[in-house]
Formats: C-alpha cells, structure tokens, sequence
C-alpha cells in the first residue's frame, strides 16, 4: 500500500518560515491535501489539491507538489499555528485514502 | 452552516459490537460522498471508510475490512459505521468528514467538512 513520510516533528520561531514535508513514490502524480490539527479539535483543511486555499485560511499557508515530495509552507509563523499537521491523498491503485504519519510544528 | 454530528460511542468489551451515527446538516446529504476517518489516543489520523453518496460504492481501510460496515440513510440525513469483533486496538476517536461532491472522481478530493468526533473504548 502507498506510504507516506512526514517528519514528526518541526520547529520554528515566530515570524519565520515552517516548511512541513509529504515523502511519496512519485506523490507529484497525485492531489495532495493538508490539514491541521490543534489538540482536542476535530481536523481542518488548510490546503487542498497542492496549492489551493479554502476560504478563510490565510494567505500564509501554501503548498507545492512535485517529483517525491508535497510540501506546506507557512510563511511569518504565529503562535497559533502551533498544531499537527497531516497530508492525504487518494490512492486509486488500492482504492484507498491515505494520510501522512502527521508533523507536529512547534513555535519556539 | 454544514454540521455533522457523530453519536453511538462508548465503552465496549474486545469481541463486542457497536454502532456509530453521523447526522448531516445544512447540506444535501446524499450528494456527498462521506467517510470516517479514526484517531487512536496520542496518535495520527487513520482513514476507515468511504462510501458514495448513494450508498452503492463502499471502500474500506484493510485493518478494517470484513469487521466493520458503512453505510447511509440518505432519507434521515445518516451516516453509519457497524462496527463488529472489536479489538483493543480498535480504541479512537471516530471522525465523519464528506467529501465535497458524490461521484468516483471526488474519492481524490479533500475532505472538507469534519464531525467531532466519538471516542471508542474497546476494553475488558
């Protein structure tokens, strides 16, 4: 079954860059969606299908998709960002949904 | 306003049964495509199940398969998750998310409304 690789975890004080990685055999090839996740709350989406932003997530987080890896970028990080973040993707080879291992992004 | 709002979780016995519910609003519901996806305690996300918005198609995870069972009642607004030969492992918070649209081509689409989620206990 498809796999996917993210780091546990990432650090990064405020006003800088995070930058959250998605490992996946030629994951360039497939839509790409991120969520977060704060603890005690249910999940939200913040980017879907690599690069899009649902309404009302701002501007600050992105996403690019190539070769091996999708990646989130959020950019001036703030102390509310701090959260885990996951990806998914749909495998149509085995008709499944699969999500990454998760990431939990620290502010410093 | 979407809401989705999961019910039926509990403290359950290994080998045990139990049923979950997702009642949808503020959307068509059966033009949706919906799913549940799981979260055992301290852990990551984990997909369990997907199902058309008729109710004809149905995917499952394989840790998963031959045990548990969705399905909908489009007519009450209804998500279902059957839940059979329950493990420890089993124990998590149970999500229903849908999709943004009914048909196959949506299965690659974000999940862009999500429950709260249930917990379910399965211990002795």
């Amino acid at each position: 079954s498809y796999v996917l690789t993210q780091p546990p975890s990432v650090s990064v004080a405020p006003g800088q860059t995070a930058t959250v990685t998605c490992g996946g055999t030629d994951i360039g090839s497939y839509s790409v969606h991120w969520y977060q996740q704060k603890p005690g709350q249910a999940p939200v989406l913040v980017v879907l299908d690599d690069t899009n932003r649902p309404s009302g997530i701002p501007e600050r987080f992105s996403g690019s998709n190539s070769e091996n890896t999708a990646t989130l970028t959020i950019s001036r990080v703030e102390a509310g960002d701090e959260a885990d973040y996951y990806c998914q993707l749909w495998d149509s080879r085995s008709d499944h949904v699969v999500f990454g291992g998760g990431t939990k992004l620290t502010v410093l | 306003e979407v809401q989705l709002l999961e019910s039926g979780g509990g403290l359950v016995q290994p080998g045990g049964s139990l049923r979950l519910s997702c009642a949808g609003s503020g959307f068509t519901f059966s033009s949706h495509a919906m799913t549940w996806v799981r979260q055992a305690p301290g852990k990551g996300l984990e997909w369990v199940s997907a199902i058309s918005g008729s109710g004809d198609s149905t995917y499952d995870a394989d840790s998963v398969k031959g045990r548990f069972t969705i399905s909908r009642d489009n007519s009450k607004n209804t998500l279902f998750l059957q839940m059979k030969s329950l493990r420890a492992e089993d124990t998590a918070v149970y999500y229903c998310a849908k999709f943004p649209c009914d048909n196959t081509a949506c299965l690659g689409l974000a999940f862009d409304s999500w429950g709260q989620g249930t917990l379910v206990t399965v211990s002795s």
